[in-house]
């Protein structure tokens, strides 16, 4: 199987502009996890689709929202981008709530 | 009570060396611990993983010793080679609960180098 496919891979921003990262889980799953990765704050949770639903969000303000279309592929928009933005932006699929969670390769965003 | 705390933050072992890195966890619910190792420029895998119910699980160089009482778990890297050279990440979430506790808490990581 294919693993998690994360697209693009790199981003330049200009702070307030917004961006969509998008990705396509391992086929089967129907959860998909969004993580922000910085080397301050390490691994963050944002939020997981099951299913169209989300399901949880972590502590991110309004400016970070998601979604999940029929075929389970996702996408994460970032509104109004600040420089603290920049980070590596991390998929994860699971075909289960109970099943570990496979990661892509992530999507670097810079923020200038 | 989500927090999930990673020592040391790098480390440094010679081949053949055996690599060891801590981590403790504060909320009781949690009960799946993986492991998941990252190279630069690819996302985190998952490596190895284990459930409280037992002590210490292996596979092949890679073993957790879990300690409930203490709420503590360690990756253990035996014979340690070059190509381990990565950051590793240990995590926590719940399958019992709800909410936010069932996805995972990640450690602040490990830089691991293993010197040729």
């Amino acid at each position: 199987k294919a693993g998690v496919t994360q697209t693009p891979r790199y981003l330049i921003k200009t702070r307030g502009q917004q961006v969509t990262l998008s990705c396509s889980p391992i086929s089967g799953h129907r959860s998909v996890s969004w993580y922000q990765q910085t080397p301050g704050q390490g691994l963050q949770f944002l939020f997981e689709y099951f299913s169209e639903t989300q399901r949880n969000k972590g502590n991110f303000p309004g400016r970070f929202s998601g979604r999940q279309f029929s075929n389970s592929r996702s996408e994460m928009n970032v509104s109004t981008l600040e420089l603290g933005d920049s980070a590596l932006y991390l998929c994860a699929s699971r075909d289960s709530f109970n099943s570990p969670l496979h990661f892509g390769n992530g999507t670097r965003l810079t923020v200038t | 009570q989500q927090q999930v705390k990673q020592s040391p933050q790098s480390l440094i072992v010679q081949k053949g060396g055996i690599s060891i890195i801590n981590c403790a966890y504060e909320n009781t619910a949690f009960d799946y611990f993986p492991w998941y190792q990252q190279f630069p420029g690819k996302g985190p895998a998952l490596l190895i993983a284990i459930r409280p119910d037992v002590s210490e699980k292996k596979e092949g160089r890679f073993t957790i010793s879990f300690n409930k009482s203490a709420k503590q778990f360690s990756l253990h890297i035996m014979d340690s080679q070059p190509g381990d050279s990565a950051t590793y990440f240990c995590a926590a979430l719940t399958y019992r609960r709800s909410g936010s506790a069932r996805q995972l808490t990640f450690g602040s990581g490990t830089q691991l180098t293993v010197l040729p």
